[in-house]
């Protein structure tokens, strides 16, 4: 079954520090693995997308990384802002029909 | 930076009534899409669209909903008769490239609230 598993389901950090987000995957064939960001009552954003042969790529201060034999992938943010409180979705896209299959998403909490 | 475009943010209907959603794709954006959230929930696919014409649609998508291009710049998302279950945030997306290796650009939303 084509399903995408994100972990933790929450978490609330302080401000200035790092987090890491994982991303299990069992969706195949694989095309790309992409991470969006989601504020509250807004549509996702997009912030990486990554292929087979990618391991890791960064955007600003998020950082993903993938492991495609595991089917892991992680995000890592740098130096937390309180902007960073949003859902994080992981999103994996199957190469024979380009459909995409969604994580539930792990919502960031980042406190003064 | 384009940015696709929704309206209304917030539609509050009885139950039974049709909706239409509309949206404003970015420009030169040839695949759109309609997806629903319901709160607290996944992200979920409802219908692709391209060369004015559905590509896929989920099994949401029964005979209750319907899409359209009418004028080459908008998209709609009609419900014909609403229930309850379908209260969600519904968002259109679109991408200049059948999902490879180009970003989905998703609007921010339609919340639809059914009573």
């Amino acid at each position: 079954k084509n399903q995408v598993e994100q972990s933790p389901q929450s978490l609330i950090i302080l401000e200035g520090k790092n987090c890491t987000l994982q991303c299990n995957y069992t969706v195949s064939p694989f095309s790309n693995l992409r991470w969006y960001k989601q504020d509250t009552g807004r549509g996702p954003v997009s912030l990486t997308i990554m292929t087979f042969s990618e391991n890791t790529k960064s955007n600003g201060r998020y950082t993903a990384t993938l492991d495609a034999d595991t089917k892991q992938s992680s995000l890592h943010i740098t130096a937390s802002q309180l902007s960073d409180s949003a859902s994080y979705i992981c999103v994996v896209t199957r190469s024979n029909d380009y459909k995409l299959s969604f994580g539930a998403g792990t919502t960031v909490t980042v406190r003064a | 930076e384009p940015e696709v475009t929704q309206t209304p943010s917030h539609q509050v209907t009885q139950m039974g009534q049709e909706v239409i959603l509309r949206c404003v794709p970015i420009s030169n954006h040839l695949y759109f899409y309609w997806y629903r959230q319901i709160l607290g929930q996944k992200v979920e696919f409802l219908v692709s669209f391209y060369n004015n014409e559905i590509s896929e649609k989920s099994e949401i998508f029964d005979d209750q909903f319907s899409v359209e291009r009418p004028d080459g710049s908008n998209f709609t998302l009609k419900i014909r008769s609403t229930k309850l279950e379908d209260s969600a945030m519904y968002f259109c997306a679109s991408s200049d490239e059948v999902l490879g290796l180009y970003p989905l650009h998703f609007g921010n939303g339609t919340r639809l609230t059914v009573t």
